[in-house]
């Protein structure tokens, strides 16, 4: 079974300051991993996704995220954030070889402060 | 590229009742997932049709079912409503059943249960 942890229910950030959202996952198997957004009243979309190589993985809008394998740790950061920016992030875990049942964290509110 | 397209936005059901949501899946895709939504929760895995065949299932009761038609759309069906059930339902579709392909996601069906 799969688990995923995002510590931070809700991070505040002013513009263009870095952001980090933190997420862990427990897995007894090889996981993929996704970041996805949330803008409100709409679905969600891919942020950017792990299937292997290179663990620092670059996704849309300036977001990028760092596998890390000894500590089942997958966060999200961007370096400069924008008020639009402010939306619910979640992470999420799929089992290698199974189906695609992606498991999802309760994931981080961001808000971003003019 | 038409997106995943859901139907209605937003309905109003009486405990006890039957509702039916529906799914047209991005053009190219054969697998479609659904996904409950709870107010300040992530999604949780409602089941997957991989042409026309239910590929998995999350830990939803059987008054939860769905179908996958020839065209790959998709209906979720939900018997005898409770007032738990209210939330937003997300519809996603994806090129395969793996695990690897990301997964796109619809706008959702709001669903009250008063």
């Amino acid at each position: 079974a799969q688990s995923v942890t995002q510590l931070d229910s809700q991070v505040p950030v002013f513009e263009e300051a870095p952001v980090e959202l933190r997420c862990n996952y427990s897995s007894s198997v090889s996981v993929y991993l996704f970041w996805y957004v949330q803008y409100p009243n709409q679905g969600l979309q891919l942020l950017l996704k792990y299937l292997s190589g290179s663990t620092l993985v670059k996704g849309i809008n300036g977001f990028e995220a760092e596998f890390n394998k000894s500590q089942t740790s997958f966060h999200l950061r961007k370096p400069s954030v924008h008020i639009s920016d402010t939306a619910e992030y979640f992470c999420a875990v799929n089992r290698r070889g199974g189906a695609n049942n992606l498991f999802f964290g309760t994931g981080t509110r961001l808000t971003v402060i003019p | 590229e038409t997106g995943v397209t859901q139907s209605p936005t937003h309905l109003i059901k009486t405990r006890g009742q039957q509702v039916t949501l529906r799914c047209s899946s991005q053009s190219g895709h054969n697998t479609v997932s659904w996904y409950q939504q709870a107010l300040g929760q992530g999604p949780q895995f409602i089941f997957q049709y991989y042409r026309e065949e239910e590929n998995g299932r999350g830990n939803f009761p059987p008054r939860f079912s769905g179908l996958q038609f020839p065209n790959y759309s998709s209906e979720l069906n939900v018997n005898a409503l409770e007032l738990d059930d209210s939330a937003l339902y997300l519809c996603a579709s994806s090129q395969t059943g793996t695990g690897a392909q990301p997964l796109h996601f619809g706008n959702g069906t709001r669903l009250t249960v008063t």
